[in-house]
């Protein structure tokens, strides 16, 4: 079976480091994506991660150990537009066609107050 | 530049009554469509997924179908509505090409079935 946890809803303050955790256990993998969803919107891809290690974009920071089935998104300097779901997905298997078969987790409700 | 359409954007509708959302892409051709459902408090859960016209493949048996009839239109139908069908509805795309293997959301269709 395919299973992602995430915490379920986190707090931080404006200016502030915060890190989202995401374990992941399915029958293959093929990469994992951080989006963000702001309510009632349509999720907005942020980072994707295929190899162990860190990548960075600005503000936003993504780390992944395959080993361990796990991922963190970083978010530095927070600001208020900050504020929304941030959801953990990851790809079981390798299509070379571009086809995405996600598996989502239930997200993380950030709420960044100043 | 590509853009996803999807509409409408709210639509409430009672039980029994049929349901049609539909989604159009454009600037890119030849691309995978879906159809997701996000229910309150649970993650992005895979519908429909389609690679080419007239190729529908359903990752959750239920009262729901898709349907493809032109390369970038994406439709999700029901006969009959049940209140359990109520939830986000979001269509997305993806490339069959190059390396941004990445989902494309639409804005998402909020349906409340009463």
């Amino acid at each position: 079976g395919q299973n992602i946890d995430q915490p379920t809803e986190m707090t931080a303050t404006e200016g502030a480091i915060v890190q989202i955790n995401c374990t992941y256990q399915t029958s293959g993998f093929n990469g994992l994506f951080w989006y963000q969803q702001h309510a009632g919107e349509a999720p907005t891809f942020l980072s994707y991660n295929v190899l162990d290690g860190l990548e960075e974009k600005g503000r936003f920071s993504s780390f992944l150990s395959r080993s361990k089935g796990y991922s963190y998104l970083l978010l530095k300097e927070l600001q208020m537009k900050d504020s929304a779901s941030y959801l953990c997905a990851v790809t079981p298997s390798f299509m070379n066609t571009g086809f995405q078969k996600l598996v989502f987790g239930t997200g993380t409700r950030l709420l960044v107050s100043p | 530049s590509q853009t996803i359409h999807q509409w409408p954007a709210t639509l409430v509708q009672p039980v029994g009554s049929p349901l049609s959302l539909e989604c159009t892409v454009e600037g890119t051709s030849n691309p995978n469509l879906y159809w997701y459902r996000q229910a309150a408090g649970r993650g992005l859960q895979l519908l429909f997924y389609s690679v080419g016209i007239g190729q529908i493949s359903s990752e959750v048996p239920q009262n729901l179908s898709a349907s493809r009839p032109q390369d970038r239109q994406f439709i999700l139908s029901s006969k009959k509505l049940l209140l359990s069908d109520s939830g986000f509805y979001l269509c997305a795309w993806s490339a069959t090409w190059g390396e941004e293997e990445k989902l494309f959301f639409g804005s998402g269709t909020q349906l409340s079935v009463l």
